[in-house]
């Protein structure tokens, strides 16, 4: 199974409105960050939050991390079409390895 | 800017044949990542690099290999392509700050291959 999970899998919303996507994960990290991807494309970093944060913004993102819930949560506020993407959150767990989810598809509608 | 290169965007080969994929970065990154990327999978980690020459087994290395002779680029090989390896391959870089712990990746652009 994946160390990191999103849900939901998939999210279908207004321009306008505020998307949240949450990810889970199973064993102790050292940093949680979320990329995205646009549809055929690599993924761009998003943002990055240490174990030892609990909140972090970046423009209309936000961030929070639970480490005794072992989860995290992805706030887009006021969501345009360009953020239709799919939106990954990847852990750290130490040493070289970042382990991705499967991801939520994000689509915003014009 | 960062720059992940990766060599093709499309590919198209044969059961059997021996396939590259190439990867190049412009930052002086000392750590390089492969992953493939399948519908409902995630990303998965096939092999990664923390210097020249050196390498390590990610979670899905059979079938793959990997080689490392320059700092900035790091090629994955599949040493005999099968219809199971069609997938988006995905490269990615990293820079080692003293700590390991805030080091963002970025990513190419990806590499689609078929195997028929």
């Amino acid at each position: 199974s994946q160390q990191g999970e999103e849900d939901p899998q998939a999210l279908s919303i207004q321009e306008g409105e505020n998307a949240t996507m949450n990810c889970s994960y199973k064993t102790s990290i050292n940093n949680l960050q979320w990329y995205r991807q646009n549809s055929g494309r690599g993924l761009v970093h998003l943002i990055l939050i240490r174990s030892n944060e609990r909140e972090k913004h970046s423009g209309r993102l936000r961030v929070t991390l639970d480490t005794s819930k072992k989860s995290s949560s992805l706030l887009i506020t006021a969501s345009r079409a360009a953020d239709t993407a799919s939106y990954f959150c990847a852990t750290r767990t130490g040493g070289f390895k970042t382990i991705f989810g499967a991801g939520t598809r994000l689509f915003v509608k014009a | 800017d960062v720059k992940v290169t990766q060599s093709s965007r499309y590919l198209v080969k044969r059961t059997g044949e021996k396939v590259f994929l190439e990867c190049v970065q412009d930052m002086d990154h000392e750590n390089m990542f492969w992953y493939r990327q399948d519908p409902g999978l995630g990303l998965r980690l096939i092999y990664f690099s923390y210097d020249v020459k050196m390498k390590e087994k990610g979670d899905i290395p059979e079938g793959y290999s990997v080689s490392r002779e320059k700092k900035e680029r790091f090629s994955l090989i599949l040493e005999s392509a099968s219809t199971n390896q069609t997938s988006m391959y995905l490269c990615a870089s990293s820079s080692r700050t003293g700590g390991l712990l805030d080091t963002e990746a970025f990513f190419g652009q990806g590499t689609r291959l078929t195997v028929v």
